[in-house]
């Protein structure tokens, strides 16, 4: 069964850092392309940043480019998402995708970042 | 630039279906899509890959009432027999050249 579990949310003041985590179990994590997408309180989804199956590529969505780096380890089944100065706007629940590209996709369950002084 | 466009609201009564629409930005009407759905308070549930010539393959466990089809720069999810569970928010999406992009999604009302 494939599972993504997401952690590190939590409450961070403006131009705070944190680090997402995403553990993946039940497929060959080394294999597929990786994204992580936001959905800020009562809004769509929005899709923030991908990551290539060996890390070679990595793409962000304009309004993080910069501020965000995504990354993976491939020997640990974990992707990542380093988020720093932080802005109120980043307030939203953060979820890790399996392949948001031609493949079958499979979403975790999300991690709330709060983004507040 | 790849853009997806969604009617924000539909509404449809128990039991019956309905079909939701989602157009893909001009010179992008060869593209693939997925549909996704967001039942209130969950996170997002893959439904279906759609391709251009209507072909389509669905996540696990996708009930048949739930299908999809093309045409030109339009892509649709219909949704058969209507249950309660399936009031939710639906949203396409589509990648290119690296970038995935969502659309702004459909609230989906059943009476």
């Amino acid at each position: 069964e494939v599972q993504l579990v997401e952690s590190g949310g939590g409450l961070v003041q403006p131009g705070g850092s944190l680090r997402l985590s995403c553990a993946a179990s039940g497929f060959t994590f080394s294999t597929y392309w990786m994204s992580w997408v936001r959905q800020a309180p009562g809004k769509g989804l929005e899709w923030v940043a991908n990551i290539k199956d060996d890390g070679s590529e990595k793409y962000y969505v304009d309004s993080v480019k910069d501020r965000f780096t995504i990354s993976r380890d491939n020997a640990k089944n974990s992707l990542y998402l380093q988020v720093n100065s932080l802005r109120t706007e980043d307030t939203a629940v953060y979820y890790c995708a399996r392949d948001l590209g031609a493949g079958k996709v499979y979403w975790g369950q999300g991690t709330l970042v709060t983004v507040s002084s | 630039q790849l853009v997806l466009t969604q009617s924000p609201s539909a509404s449809a009564s128990l039991g019956a279906s309905v079909k939701l629409t989602c157009t893909l930005s001009s010179g992008h009407s060869s593209y693939a899509i997925a549909w996704h759905q967001q039942q209130p308070e969950k996170g997002p549930r893959y439904l279906m890959k759609l391709n251009s010539d209507g072909t389509h393959r669905k996540g696990d466990g996708i009930p048949d009432r739930f299908s999809g089809s093309s045409s030109g720069a339009e892509r649709y999810l219909t949704i058969s027999s209507l249950q309660s569970e399936d009031e939710a928010d639906y949203y396409c999406q589509t990648w290119g050249s690296g970038i995935r992009v969502f659309g702004g999604g459909t609230k989906l009302t059943v009476l």
